[in-house]
């Protein structure tokens, strides 16, 4: 059975680059495709973005000028990079496996999120 | 980027009761919708996929239907466990969405 476990920096300052990182253990990291996905406080998911064991990204264009998602195969892992951070940016933040078949049909596995928290 | 509009945002019930949350999508979708059960403090679990399969390992009293750009879950005797938040999520384009949630709670 897969699962992820996801750390990075919790607390930023405005204008840093947030940083974070999902292992995959039980299972592959080239086997799957992998994305991140924010919760602000409160509020509801907003998807940031895919990339597959390949390197190819699809990212959401309300953040697509910020956000780099890479894949390492050697670490089994997968990151998550978003520049310039201001407060909007302040939510949980989870890694997850996208399950493909013919096609994407479900976040089927999610890491236990990391909140971030940009302060001034 | 699609719309997706949960109704109601919020609903009040008791352990027993059937539920139905709805899910209008701003265009046709097709069948590619994931219904998401959210408690706090927890990631989203997968309820339902491609409108209307079972998860594996999640109760026969969840089920989703609908196609194009209305789609339903229902859960059919609620229990204690199933006071959440539920979220649908559209897979038909990029970028993903998902609706605003809705938020389950005990009457």
């Amino acid at each position: 059975q897969v699962q992820l476990q996801q750390w990075g920096a919790g607390l930023l300052k405005p204008s840093e680059t947030l940083s974070l990182t999902c292992a995959v253990y039980g299972g592959s990291v080239s086997d799957y495709y992998w994305s991140w996905i924010r919760q602000p406080p409160g509020k509801g998911l907003e998807w940031i973005g895919e990339i597959n064991h390949s390197g190819s990204t699809h990212y959401n264009p309300s953040l697509k000028s910020r956000v780099t998602i890479s894949v390492d195969t050697s670490k089994n892992q997968f990151s998550l990079k978003l520049s310039s951070v201001t407060a909007a940016d302040t939510a949980v933040y989870y890694c997850a496996s996208l399950r493909f078949l013919e096609w994407f049909d479900a976040f089927d596995i999610w890491g236990p999120g990391t909140m971030v928290t940009v302060y001034s | 980027a699609i719309q997706l509009t949960q109704s109601p945002s919020s609903l009040s019930a008791s352990v027993g009761d059937r539920v139905t949350i709805t899910c209008r999508a701003s265009q046709g979708i097709s069948s590619a919708l994931a219904w998401y059960q959210q408690k706090p403090g927890k990631p989203p679990k997968v309820l339902i996929y491609d409108a209307s399969s079972l998860e594996s390992g999640v109760p026969s009293r969840f089920s989703g239907s609908g196609s194009g750009t209305d789609f339903t879950l229902a859960i059919s005797s609620l229990q204690p466990e199933d006071f959440a938040t539920y979220y649908c999520q559209q897979f038909n384009s990029y970028p993903f969405t998902f609706g605003q949630g809705t938020r389950l709670e005990i009457k």
